[in-house]
């Protein structure tokens, strides 16, 4: 059973865009949310959290926004660059301890 | 400071055999947790360790298990290889408190089953 989801495998953003990759989640206990990214050949790096008492967590051009009703949340780049260009994988956890990831979103920033 | 570190970085191992993954985390974290990655499945869950003890389990045999050591260091192993478990291997590390907090990655070993 799949508790996160990342339903758009793929996405394509001109350099300088706002890139918006989306994230849902089935377990209503879930309280915390991760964000990676991941490289080829790399493992993924933390790019920003969220806790549940929160609906917003901004870090630089990252932001990510969390809609505990609908279970879902999004990570805006802006504005995107070359260079974030990655897979991207959310993740959620009600324990803190043990989280489950989505399948991921290949972004591509295209110059 | 260093990362997690995790070794060997890649190995071929034949059906049947036996493998160990070794990860270092960063020094201060207490908590190691293990990850499966295979192509359109994500990271799947496979185990954390937190002082010695198996704190949460995935839904995988019982051909893969793992161990902590006092110094933080794991290890997992998996028995009996199958084609099947020809995957990245992921090593992650946190405090392991009981606040929320993320975990950060080792680069992996790749494991491919001939």
């Amino acid at each position: 059973d799949q508790q996160v989801k990342q339903n758009s495998p793929s996405l394509s953003v001109q350099e300088g865009r706002i890139s918006i990759l989306n994230c849902d989640y089935t377990n209503s206990m879930f309280d915390y949310f991760l964000w990676y990214k991941k490289y080829p050949a790399e493992g993924p790096t933390f790019l920003i959290s969220i806790s549940s008492i929160k609906d917003k967590n901004e870090d630089g051009r990252f932001t990510v926004f969390l809609n505990k009703s609908a279970k879902h949340l999004s990570l805006h780049i802006v504005p995107s660059q070359p260079g974030d260009s990655a897979v991207y994988f959310c993740a959620g956890s009600n324990t803190g301890n043990q989280f489950y990831f989505g399948t991921g979103t290949s972004l591509t920033v295209i110059p | 400071k260093a990362g997690v570190t995790q070794t060997p970085r890649y190995l071929i191992k034949t059906r049947g055999q036996q493998v160990t993954l070794s990860c270092s985390p960063i020094s201060g974290h207490r908590s190691v947790s293990w990850y499966q990655q295979t192509p359109g499945q994500g990271l799947q869950f496979l185990f954390e360790y937190f002082s010695e003890t198996q704190r949460n389990k995935g839904n995988f045999p019982g051909r893969f298990s793992g161990r902590q050591f006092s110094n933080s260091r794991s290890e997992m192993n998996v028995s009996t290889l199958e084609l099947g478990d020809s995957a990245l291997y992921l090593c992650a590390s946190s405090l392991g408190g009981t606040e929320d907090q993320p975990q950060h990655f080792g680069d992996g070993t790749r494991l491919s089953i001939l």
